[in-house]
């Protein structure tokens, strides 16, 4: 597609459901990475995927979190038995990798979540 | 490990008068630099990088960033604030993986404000 695409733009969730944001970054881009921005601070680094295996999971806050991602299409971000503290706009973005070249990320319009 | 400092959480400037944002980074490899903008309600939007070459770098809306190894500095300018510039803006550095490329460590963030 034209943009990274994320789905749904808003969610309201009771405490302890299970959630899952999907993330449809644009065709051709090899990375893609999640983020959370919890209201009034920076971006907190989740996980990123090259390719559909996550070289890096170090950002998960707890084992409540999960991410997949099929080939290099869409990914998932499951947050089981969600809490309060969850609560914020979780963002995507991909880029294209490769060699020393950097394209920058292209991040999408994210996904607000509200654990009430 | 690389890291990134923005000094000054919030930056208010009149329209007309010169937009300075701070941000020293810190990486034991050559690091690639960025800035992204976010404006209110909005996803983040990259406004320039540095990769190699030109220090001196040039983005979208009359932004510009020079990379000083020395002072491991990477600040942003506008010479003329409009008050469309008014968002909050990102310094990132890209962390390497063995000379690959991996996830961005963003800073906290400067909420730049325009006053007529």
């Amino acid at each position: 597609g034209a943009g990274v695409s994320q789905s749904p733009s808003n969610k309201v969730t009771e405490k302890g459901k299970d959630v899952e944001l999907r993330c449809d970054p644009i065709s051709g881009h090899t990375a893609l990475y999640w983020y959370r921005q919890r209201l009034g601070q920076g971006l907190e680094f989740l996980i990123y995927f090259q390719g559909n295996s996550a070289p890096d999971k170090s950002g998960l806050p707890s084992d409540r979190f999960s991410a997949e991602r099929t080939g290099e299409s869409v990914s998932t971000l499951t947050i089981q038995r969600t809490q309060q503290e969850d609560s914020a706009v979780y963002l995507c973005a991909s880029s294209l990798v490769g060699g020393d070249n950097d394209y920058g990320y292209t991040f999408g319009s994210g996904t607000r979540l509200t654990v009430v | 490990a690389q890291s990134v400092t923005q000094l000054g959480s919030h930056v208010s400037v009149s329209e007309g008068a010169l937009v300075l944002l701070r941000c020293n980074y810190s990486s034991s490899v050559p690091p690639y630099l960025f800035w992204y903008v976010q404006y209110p309600n909005q996803g983040l939007q990259l406004l320039l990088k540095y990769t190699t070459g030109a220090t001196l770098v040039k983005g979208i809306n009359g932004f510009e960033a020079e990379f000083k190894k020395s002072e491991t500095s990477f600040h942003l300018t506008k010479p003329s604030a409009h008050m469309s510039d008014a968002a909050e803006y990102f310094c990132a550095v890209r962390v390497n993986y063995g000379g690959s490329q991996g996830n961005l460590i963003f800073g906290k963030g400067t909420k730049l404000s325009v006053k007529p």
